[in-house]
């Protein structure tokens, strides 16, 4: 049963650099695309981008500018780091496998921007 | 950029009645749509795929169909455990994969 632990830091200033990591448990790292969707407060589902073990990425062009997305083959860990965040930015992340459909989800992280 | 349009936003349904929620997309994405039921305080789950393949663990009173741009998502003999925002999502053009705004179930 695989199983997905994400964690990072919960409050941010504007301008700082959102990071968070998710690791991957009793699966599988390879043969997957691995992603990120975050949730605004109250509001709908936003994909944000998905990387596969051969470092294949594919990034929202409305976050592209400001979204790194990585992968630890050797932890079986992937990550997200946004930059220059904003109170926009506020919202629940989820790590999930697979592009496409995504069948594994994170319990997710709240991340509040706010000076 | 795909938009995806649910509908309704709200459906308030009885037990034992069935739901029909509909998903609509602005262009044609074949079969490539994904429903994800997310329970209150939870993370969404992965319900149906591929527009009718159910996803494990849902029994087969959950069923989606449709193609091209017209999907619909039905929920028999409904039960109070059911009450959730419903969301389609295509993943037919990475550029971005896009979500509807959830079809919000209430039970009566």
């Amino acid at each position: 049963q695989v199983q997905l632990q994400q964690w990072g830091a919960g409050l941010l200033k504007p301008s700082e650099t959102l990071s968070l990591t998710c690791a991957v448990y009793g699966g599988s790292f390879s043969g997957y695309y691995w992603s990120w969707i975050r949730q605004p407060p109250g509001k709908g589902l936003e994909w944000i981008g998905e990387m596969n073990h051969s470092g294949s990425t594919n990034l929202n062009p409305s976050l592209k500018s400001r979204v790194t997305i990585s992968l630890d083959m050797s932890k079986n860990q992937f990550s997200l780091k946004l930059s220059s965040v904003t109170a926009a930015d506020t919202a629940v992340y989820y790590c999930a496998r697979g592009g496409r459909s995504m069948d594994v989800w994170g319990r997710g992280t709240t991340v509040t921007v706010s000076s | 950029e795909i938009v995806m349009t649910q509908s309704p936003a709200t459906l308030s349904v009885s037990p034992g009645e069935s739901a029909t929620l509909s998903c609509r997309a602005s262009q044609s994405i074949n079969s490539n749509l994904a429903w994800y039921q997310q329970k209150p305080g939870q993370a969404p789950r992965l319900l149906i795929y591929g527009a009718s393949s159910r996803a494990t663990g849902f029994p087969a009173r959950f069923s989606g169909s449709g193609s091209g741009t017209e999907f619909t998502l039905t929920i028999s003999s409904l039960q109070s455990e059911d009450l959730a925002v419903y969301y389609c999502q295509q993943y037919h053009n990475w550029l971005p994969y896009t979500f509807g705004q959830g079809t919000k179930l209430e039970i009566k």
